[in-house]
């Protein structure tokens, strides 16, 4: 079965200064990862995904993360951050080759960007 | 514009009483899906489905019902049997093979 570990429910950091949110999955199978953004009471947003081609993915709004199959992890990251970005954060994994697409949803990290 | 569209957006229930939660797609994907958003708990799978007539249960389950009678709809019923029905509903679609799920805005279910 699969699972997704998010380290940290709240990360707060400075106007500016780097964002890393963490997230660590569990697959038995070559797994697809996907990272998504929640502002308050709306959806969910596709940041990137990474589906078995290169292995630092960019997205949108500055974000990329980098698949580390060695330490089974998808750390999202950005080089300065913005007052927009803060939202709660997503990570998910499916499992390719399945024949159910279903993802698994880790629990969320909320941003907190301080001025 | 193409999109997932839900709705109401704040819904309100009784004691006893089954609501009904609407979702509707206009991005021509096959399979759509239904979580549920704790505060804390990320998003629980409670239904999906692939093709129109065809459901299969989530995670959690227990105390909803769907129907695919359409393949841009996909409404789901929270029965009184929910006994703990206050939570943030999403809907999600998604097309062939492993796209992204797109998901609607979400609709706000609270105990009167």
């Amino acid at each position: 079965a699969q699972s997704v570990t998010q380290l940290g429910s709240h990360v707060s950091v400075s106007e500016g200064a780097l964002v890393l949110l963490r997230c660590n999955y569990s697959s038995s199978v070559p797994p697809y990862l996907f990272w998504y953004v929640q502002y308050p009471n709306q959806g969910l947003q596709l940041l990137l995904k990474y589906t078995s081609a290169a292995t630092l993915v960019k997205g949108i709004n500055g974000f990329e993360a980098e698949f580390k199959k060695s330490e089974t992890s998808f750390h999202l990251t950005k080089p300065s951050a913005h007052m927009s970005d803060a939202a709660e954060y997503f990570c998910a994994v499916s499992e390719s080759g399945g024949s159910n697409y279903k993802l698994t949803f880790g629990k969320g990290t909320l941003l907190t960007v301080n001025p | 514009d193409g999109g997932i569209t839900q709705s109401p957006k704040y819904l309100f229930r009784k004691e006893g009483q089954n609501v009904t939660l609407s979702c509707e797609q206009n991005l021509n994907h096959d399979a759509m899906y239904w979580y549920r958003q704790d505060p804390g708990q990320g998003l629980r799978l409670i239904y999906y489905s692939q093709i129109v007539n065809d459901f299969q249960k989530g995670d959690i389950a227990e105390g909803y019902s769907v129907s695919r009678e359409k393949k841009e709809s996909f409404p789901l019923t929270v029965t009184s049997a929910q006994k703990n029905p206050t939570a943030f509903y999403l809907c999600a679609s998604t097309g062939q093979g492993y796209q992204p799920q797109h998901f609607g805005d979400g609709t706000r279910l609270s105990i009167l």
